[in-house]
């Protein structure tokens, strides 16, 4: 299995602003998945592209999916202050198996 | 519905204890994971099961044992805890739609420390 790549390592906003959080991959994949995690807590799975989708939209979260740049985005709209979670991009090829890597920790600021 | 549940929450073992970590997940999942979360180190595979009574080693197997008698369950074992076990541990399950494996559940976690 592969790992994703986020980018920034770190993001601090105000309350209200919009997040923008970027994943880069090595090889092909099936899908890609993004999840969060509060401190302390179980990540939580937030959206799943599959390789041959582009956009997808879930509540205020919007993901992006370009498979020729090897690229993904995660769009967090009008953020809160609970929104405060590392974010993980997890790129998923033919195996039920996933690699986690270091994510984006995402501070919102009341 | 309870989705993915471990327990215990919290443990502290001295060295040389041993202890098992239960997970149960209620999804009817195949697939079954063990991780260690480490500060800085992002998530670790341990070992994890794709169908009762089959286990595999992951990416850091060592000084732990799985079973997974039922395929609601996934117990981790740890026979001898040493100091460097510290972590937070977490269990997770998936499953497949045809060809097309699907987004893991996790559980809460459980924080271990080996004094």
């Amino acid at each position: 299995s592969q790992q994703g790549e986020e980018d920034p390592q770190a993001l601090s906003i105000q309350e209200g602003e919009n997040a923008t959080m970027n994943c880069s991959y090595k090889t092909s994949i099936n899908n890609l998945q993004w999840y969060r995690q509060n401190s302390g807590r179980g990540l939580v799975h937030l959206i799943l592209i599959r390789s041959n989708e582009r956009e997808k939209h879930s509540g205020r979260l919007r993901v992006t999916l370009d498979t020729s740049k090897k690229s993904s985005s995660l769009l967090i709209t009008a953020s809160r202050a609970a929104d405060t979670a590392s974010y993980f991009c997890v790129p998923a090829g033919s195996n039920y198996k996933l690699t986690f890597g270091k994510g984006t920790l995402l501070t919102v600021n009341p | 519905n309870a989705g993915v549940t471990q327990t215990p929450k919290f443990r502290v073992l001295k060295t040389g204890q041993s202890m098992t970590l239960l997970c149960a997940q209620d999804m009817n999942h195949e697939y079954m994971y063990w991780y260690r979360q480490d500060p800085g180190m992002g998530l670790r595979l341990i070992h994890y099961s794709v169908g009762e009574g089959t286990t595999a080693k992951g990416e850091v197997p060592d000084g732990y044992n799985v079973s997974r008698l039922k395929k609601q369950n996934f117990l981790l074992g740890l026979e001898s805890a040493a100091p460097s076990q510290t972590s937070v541990y977490f269990c997770a399950s998936s499953s497949r739609t045809g060809t097309l494996y699907n987004e893991q559940f996790f559980g809460p976690g459980t924080r271990l420390t080996v004094l």
